[in-house]
């Protein structure tokens, strides 16, 4: 069975403060790592996608890594319109996409 | 605007009742899927659609009952529920589960039900 396991389930940090959030996964037959964003109230909005190890993907501020048994979102000089749920999901072979649990970054002005 | 769209946004029904959840999308996409997001929990699927066929029912109550009369077109459902059903209920849509590549799913904004 695929899990997916993110950490920490909180984060707060000062605007400007860089950080990084986890996501740990077993899969069978990885086809996909995703990374989404949810604010309160809403669906979650797709970030990024990571096919292989090695695979960065960038965008404003986020930076997404993947290895063979997890994924960071690295977060650069954050601002307070980035606190959001951030996910974490994994697509195996059967096509279908397993959830984290989500990380509640907060960035504080 | 997403490319999903969910209605109702919120819904409070009492446990005898009966309503739908409806959800559109129109990206061409060709599979669908219900996902429950409790609090402090994981998204949760319910079910998946693949061409209008269902392909998932993740041991879902029978008291959800979902539709897909085609490939834009995904309902749910509801009757005789829970107070513990109270969650929000995310349609996703993505391109064909038999494809070879990974695609992301795109999101509706969620209907929030209420059971009293």
């Amino acid at each position: 069975e695929d899990q997916v396991t993110q950490s920490p389930e909180a984060l707060r940090l000062q605007e400007g403060e860089s950080s990084s959030l986890n996501c740990s996964y077993t899969v069978s037959g990885l086809r996909g790592l995703f990374w989404y964003r949810q604010d309160p109230g809403k669906g979650p909005e797709f970030l990024f996608t990571l096919y292989s190890a090695g695979e960065e993907k960038e965008k404003e501020r986020l930076k997404a890594t993947l290895t063979k048994k997890e994924s960071f979102l690295h977060i650069t000089a954050p601002k307070p319109e980035d606190s959001a749920t951030y996910l974490c999901a994994v697509q195996g072979n059967a096509g279908k996409s397993t959830f984290g649990d989500g990380t509640t970054l907060t960035v504080k002005p | 605007e997403t490319g999903v769209t969910q209605t109702p946004r919120h819904l409070v029904m009492g446990m005898t009742n009966k309503k739908s959840l409806k959800c559109e999308q129109h990206l061409g996409h060709n599979a669908m899927y219900w996902y429950k997001q409790s609090a402090k929990k994981p998204l949760e699927l319910m079910f998946v659609y693949n061409f209008k066929e269902q392909t998932e029912n993740n041991s879902v109550p029978s008291r959800f009952s979902p539709e897909c009369p085609n490939s834009s077109h995904l309902f749910l459902h509801l009757h005789t529920l829970q107070p513990e059903d109270s969650a929000l209920y995310l349609c996703a849509s993505s391109q064909g589960l038999e494809l070879k590549g990974s695609y992301g799913y795109t999101f509706g904004s969620g209907t929030r039900l209420t059971v009293v």
